[in-house]
């Protein structure tokens, strides 16, 4: 069955990078999507960017000057790279598979997500 | 952006209807097909697909849920609720990037 798995440090410290790792199974990254979606403690969904199955890359504009998303097709992981980090930027990071073009881009299966605090 | 909107909290007793609705600032029907989904969060986990493109069915979901709406206006209804339904409900739009979710419907029981 189709399975993702997030992974990566659980601290990072204010203007360092973060960077984290979804591991893929049951599913081919050269035909399917994967988004980046996080959310601050008790707050809501924000949605990051998506890698395509193609390999073309979209982001949210609100981050995209800090956010970078690439993949590892032969690993079937997804990497997520993000610089500044600051306190506004701890939440739980989840990868998710998302339907593509032809479907309607919503995500269809989720990781269990990974915590990450920003603090000194 | 594309701004969705939810009411915070919905108290329902079992075994009765509950209605959540989501509305956004910009249409989002395109083409016959209405970009808009709905998600489950339980505390401690991820987020589950329930319906997509605003009244489909995501495998596996019991027919209790349903979704429905077009436009700026949408619904998803439990009917009847159980216990197990208390969770947040999310909706999602995918008109346009960035694709954003509404702030959640946090289902209590009565």
């Amino acid at each position: 069955q189709v399975q993702l798995k997030e992974s990566g440090p659980g601290l990072v410290q204010p203007s360092q990078t973060l960077s984290l790792t979804c591991t893929v199974s049951g599913l081919s990254l050269t035909s399917n999507s994967v988004s980046w979606i996080r959310q601050p403690p008790g707050k809501g969904l924000e949605w990051m960017g998506v890698i395509w199955s193609n390999g073309g890359t979209d982001y949210n504009s609100a981050i995209k000057s800090r956010l970078s998303i690439s993949r590892d097709t032969s690993k079937s992981q997804v990497f997520l790279k993000m610089n500044s980090l600051q306190t506004e930027d701890t939440a739980m990071y989840f990868c998710a598979r998302t339907r593509g073009y032809y479907d309607g881009y919503y995500h269809v299966h989720w990781g269990q997500g990974v915590m990450v605090t920003v603090s000194s | 952006d594309i701004v969705l909107t939810q009411s915070p909290a919905l108290a329902v007793s079992l075994g009765q209807r509950a209605t959540i609705s989501c509305k956004t600032n910009q249409n989002v029907d395109y083409y016959g097909n209405s970009y808009m989904h709905w998600y489950q969060q339980k505390p401690g986990q991820q987020p589950k697909l329930l319906i997509y493109l605003a009244s489909n069915l995501a495998s596996g979901i019991p027919a209790r849920f349903s979704g429905r709406g077009s436009g700026t206006d949408f619904t998803l209804t439990i009917d009847p609720v159980e216990a197990d339904d208390t969770a947040t409900y999310y909706c999602q739009q995918s008109r346009n990037l960035p694709w954003t979710f509404g702030g959640g419907t946090k289902l209590e029981l009565k």
